[in-house]
């Protein structure tokens, strides 16, 4: 049983270049979203989906981009990326419904220079 | 909005000792609570939760919370704390909505000397 799988785990990027991380739940969960972390900031929640072809922004949606074409996954875009976005990047999916546990993954660690 | 506050950002508790961990939230009403734990490198792990009924919850790993409307607060308790306990611990609070999202602390570090 995978859970929630994120790539890559590492990535260094260069200011202004884009890319992609890639999530992969297989729980059959309708709900999913991306979080970064950053030291001494708890979590905050970046973009989310109820399900495929349903997303929208949480707390920090600026500079990212997301779409959901089936249940199982949901890749968060950085369109150009910023020093700014250095940051540790979390996917979670849950159940829909309020009080249903989060399951995350490992994480990303980006490093944008 | 919802809020939660956790006022310690580093505890050090030796191995052995007791362990609370504070949490305290701002909603309108009762909300679900929730206790994470993240190990270096790692994503985050529920360690427990609560939605209503006995205000004493039992988690895994030997951790307990206790909500206080009175207080609002849903701290976290371990009678004897292991080296292996040393972590990050989040705790959430989410509306009692169907499309509730869930809000996290800032976190506390603890740190587990021998």
């Amino acid at each position: 049983n995978a859970g929630v799988t994120q790539t890559p785990k590492f990535q260094v990027l260069k200011t202004g270049q884009s890319m992609t991380l890639q999530c992969a739940q297989d729980m059959n969960h309708e709900y999913m979203s991306w979080y970064r972390q950053d030291p001494g900031m708890g979590l905050r929640l970046i973009h989310y989906s109820v399900g495929a072809g349903i997303t929208d922004q949480g707390e920090v949606p600026n500079g990212y981009n997301v779409s959901r074409s089936t249940t199982e996954d949901f890749p968060l875009r950085l369109l150009s990326a910023a020093p700014s976005q250095t940051s540790v990047y979390f996917c979670a999916s849950r159940v829909l419904g309020s009080g249903n546990t989060i399951y995350f993954g490992e994480g990303s660690w980006l490093t944008v220079v | 909005a919802q809020s939660v506050t956790q006022p310690d950002i580093h505890i050090t508790v030796s191995e052995g000792a007791s362990l609370e961990l504070r949490c305290n939230y701002s909603y309108g009403a009762t909300p679900y609570l929730f206790w994470y734990v993240q190990s270096p490198g790692q994503g985050l792990q529920l360690l427990l939760k609560y939605f209503s009924g006995d205000t004493l919850v039992q988690g895994i790993k030997g951790f307990e919370a206790e909500f206080k409307r009175s207080q609002s607060s849903f701290n976290l308790r371990k009678p004897s704390v292991h080296w292996s306990d040393a972590a990050e611990y989040f705790c959430a609070v989410e509306p009692n909505t169907n499309a509730g999202k869930s809000t996290f602390g800032d976190g506390t570090t603890l740190t587990v000397k021998p």
